[in-house]
């Protein structure tokens, strides 16, 4: 079983519409999560981050963490085109070393 | 400013040769950071360096080595290449290590794609 489960989708949704992300952990000790987005060809990008459990907010960006389920999510509200793009879910104890998901593919038709 | 650069871009090898891939950062960070991403398989760290002198391995670090030549540049060497090394090779930077996210953000470099036949 992997540390972090991630749906590789692809994700397919029309411009404007509420989208929501999710990832999975098994590792408790985990306490950084944050969100990565990838453009097809580029290097990833860190989008959000949440230390512990609770929201954050980031324009039309949440990023919601519930460890007692071990459960994370992204939240994208009015999608745009410019949207589309692999996100990766990623989470840390601390330290070096990052685990990441293996990525949701988004795709938000105009 | 160019951030994380990485040459090459693209490189085909054969089974049993070498390479060594290039990384640079000007940005003046501390930590310095290797990765590969394969399909389904997300982004998983096969040696990092914490400051400029100092390399640890990640999660996968066999048929790799590393160089933290000074504090611009990180390499990683496959010295005899596997058709199992076939991926997108990802550097990153950050400038302290170790730290949390917000202090701590990682810089990806675009990429090497290599295919090993």
């Amino acid at each position: 079983q992997k540390e972090v489960e991630q749906d590789p989708g692809p994700l397919s949704v029309p411009e404007g519409a509420i989208v929501s992300l999710n990832c999975t952990y098994s590792n408790s000790a985990f306490q950084y999560f944050m969100w990565y987005r990838q453009y097809s060809r580029k290097g990833p990008e860190l989008l959000m981050y949440t230390y512990s459990s609770g929201n954050k907010e980031d324009g039309r960006f949440t990023a919601q963490v519930d460890k007692s389920s071990k459960y994370i999510s992204l939240f994208i509200r009015d999608s745009q085109p410019s949207d589309s793009a692999t996100y990766l879910c990623a989470m840390s104890e601390g330290g070096f070393k990052t685990i990441f998901g293996a990525g949701t593919r988004l795709f938000v038709k105009a | 400013n160019a951030g994380v650069t990485q040459t090459p871009k693209f490189q085909v090898l054969k089974t049993g040769q070498s390479m060594t891939l290039q990384c640079a950062q000007d940005m003046n960070h501390n930590s310095m950071y290797w990765y590969r991403q394969d399909p389904g398989m997300g982004l998983r760290l096969i040696y990092y360096s914490a400051s400029e002198g100092t390399t640890d391995k990640g999660e996968v670090p066999n048929g790799y080595n590393v160089s933290r030549l000074n504090k611009r540049e990180f390499s990683l060497r496959l010295e005899s290449a596997a058709p199992s090394q076939t991926s997108v090779y990802f550097c990153a930077s950050s400038e302290a290590g170790g730290g949390a996210p917000s202090t701590d953000t990682q810089y990806f470099g675009p990429g090497t794609r290599l295919t090993v036949l």
